[in-house]
């Protein structure tokens, strides 16, 4: 199986600071890579999908590149709404993986 | 809208059954597989079986293989997981998905079902 590492673990930033959360596979998936945002209590929610196509609805400061085995999600200006977990997911294959997720924690 | 509604869950005993249920709305449900996604109390996202559209292809992780089998019904736009042989390491909240086979991430996601497993 792909074993998708996600850095950090947690990270503590504040309202309006550029935040960047890195995803490493451990085989190249090409760009099926997606990312999720999950608020407490909540079902994840899609931001970004193929790496760096932005869903619909989903603020721009939102953004998301790489390809092969090594993804970033940035949020280019935090906003209060952004405290959350945020999760990279591989799609390569029919046995998907997620990061073991990343939690913005206010500073 | 597409709305997805998962029910089903509940406490059981370790070596019990269970049958959760989604009931999808707002798309062609036999037009798109379909997935369940896993998370433990206070743990991280773990896919755990996907089927496709017709439902002639299902797909599971390795730690449920053999236990919980995938299958939907398009008449009645409902996706089930048959949960066997459960142990308390199944305990999770149980999110059905719309999609998910290879080159489609899941979304959306249901509320989700909590499972239990527990003496």
């Amino acid at each position: 199986d792909i074993q998708m590492t996600q850095s950090p673990s947690t990270l503590s930033a504040s309202v309006g600071d550029r935040v960047t959360i890195t995803c490493r596979a451990s085989q190249t998936i090409s760009s099926w890579l997606a990312w999720y945002q999950q608020k407490p209590g909540k079902a994840p929610k899609l931001l970004i999908h193929k790496a760096s196509s932005l869903e619909s609805g989903v603020p721009s400061r939102f953004s998301g590149s790489g390809s092969g085995t090594e993804f970033t999600l940035t949020i280019s200006s935090l906003q209060s709404d952004d405290f959350a977990t945020y999760y990279c997911q591989q799609y390569s294959s029919y046995s998907q993986t997620f990061g073991q997720g990343t939690k913005v924690e206010i500073k | 809208e597409v709305q997805l509604v998962e029910s089903g869950g509940g406490l059981v005993q370790p070596g019990g059954s269970l049958r959760l249920s989604c009931v999808a709305s707002g798309f062609t449900f036999s037009s798109y597989a379909m997935s369940w996604v896993r998370q433990a109390p206070g743990k991280g996202l773990e896919w755990v079986s996907s089927i496709s559209s017709s439902g002639a292809s299902t797909y599971y992780a390795d730690s449920v293989k053999g236990r919980l089998t995938i299958s939907r019904d398009s008449s009645t736009n409902t996706l089930y997981l048959q949960m066997n042989s459960l142990r308390a390491e199944d305990t999770a909240e149980y999110y059905c998905a719309k999609g998910g086979i290879a080159v489609v991430p899941p979304d959306p996601w249901g509320q989700g079902t909590l499972v239990t497993v527990s003496s």
